[in-house]
């Protein structure tokens, strides 16, 4: 069965400091990873997709296929990273499922 | 003005009867989905559909059925059956490549409180 994992409820780290927020999954085909956000009062988005392979507000992710890993980082924590990370899944059938969820709260 | 909308934003309901949930798209999007989000439980898929016509049942879709009758409405219907109805229901679209769904977009919500 597909699943993903996201071990961490809540992540506190001051301004400045490194940030990851671990995500592993499983799924026996390829899979089509995805981190999304949620800032406090607004929609969930995207903040970036493993096939694109991009930096987005600082932010990175590297699909790790050996250990079934899709960890997001970033090296200098801000204030407005506050918010809630959700790692999700797609494959080909058009499911897309999603973790539990981090909150990451950035403190001064 | 583009987008997904869901409504209404609050919904009461009393135990034992039916309630459904709207959800609109004017993104011209294939994939459609309806998730359940809980404290602690993340978001939790109900049902999804690829195509006008068809849906699939996601993992937590009992006691709640779904249509597609047009490819901008994918309505979500809570029926009594479903033990634990109150929560965030949450809709969203995709666009479709090569059968891969890509960005999904999300509406603001709906919270539903049984009474």
């Amino acid at each position: 069965a597909q699943r993903v994992t996201q071990p961490e409820k809540l992540l506190s780290v001051f301004k400045g400091a490194p940030v990851e927020l671990k995500c592993n999954y499983s799924y026996s085909g390829s899979p089509e990873l995805f981190w999304y956000v949620q800032y406090s009062r607004q929609r969930l988005q995207l903040l970036l997709r493993h096939i694109s392979r991009e930096s987005i507000k600082g932010f990175t992710a590297d699909l790790n296929k050996g250990e079934t890993s899709f960890h997001l980082k970033k090296p200098f924590a801000q204030e407005e990273d506050s918010a809630m990370y959700y790692c999700a899944l797609g494959h080909n059938t058009g499911k897309l499922i999603f973790g539990q969820g981090t909150t990451l709260q950035v403190k001064p | 003005d583009g987008g997904i909308t869901q409504s209404p934003k609050y919904l009461f309901r009393k135990e034992g009867q039916n309630v459904t949930l709207s959800c609109e798209q004017n993104l011209n999007h294939d994939a459609m989905y309806w998730y359940r989000q809980d404290p602690g439980q993340g978001l939790r898929l109900i049902y999804y559909s690829q195509i006008v016509n068809d849906f699939q049942k996601g993992d937590i879709a009992e006691g709640y059925s779904v249509s597609r009758e047009k490819k901008e409405s994918f309505p979500l219907t809570v029926t009594s059956a479903q033990k634990n109805p109150t929560a965030f229901y949450l809709c969203a679209s995709s666009p479709v490549r090569g059968g891969w769904n890509t960005e999904a977009f999300f509406g603001q919500g709906t919270r539903l409180t049984v009474v």
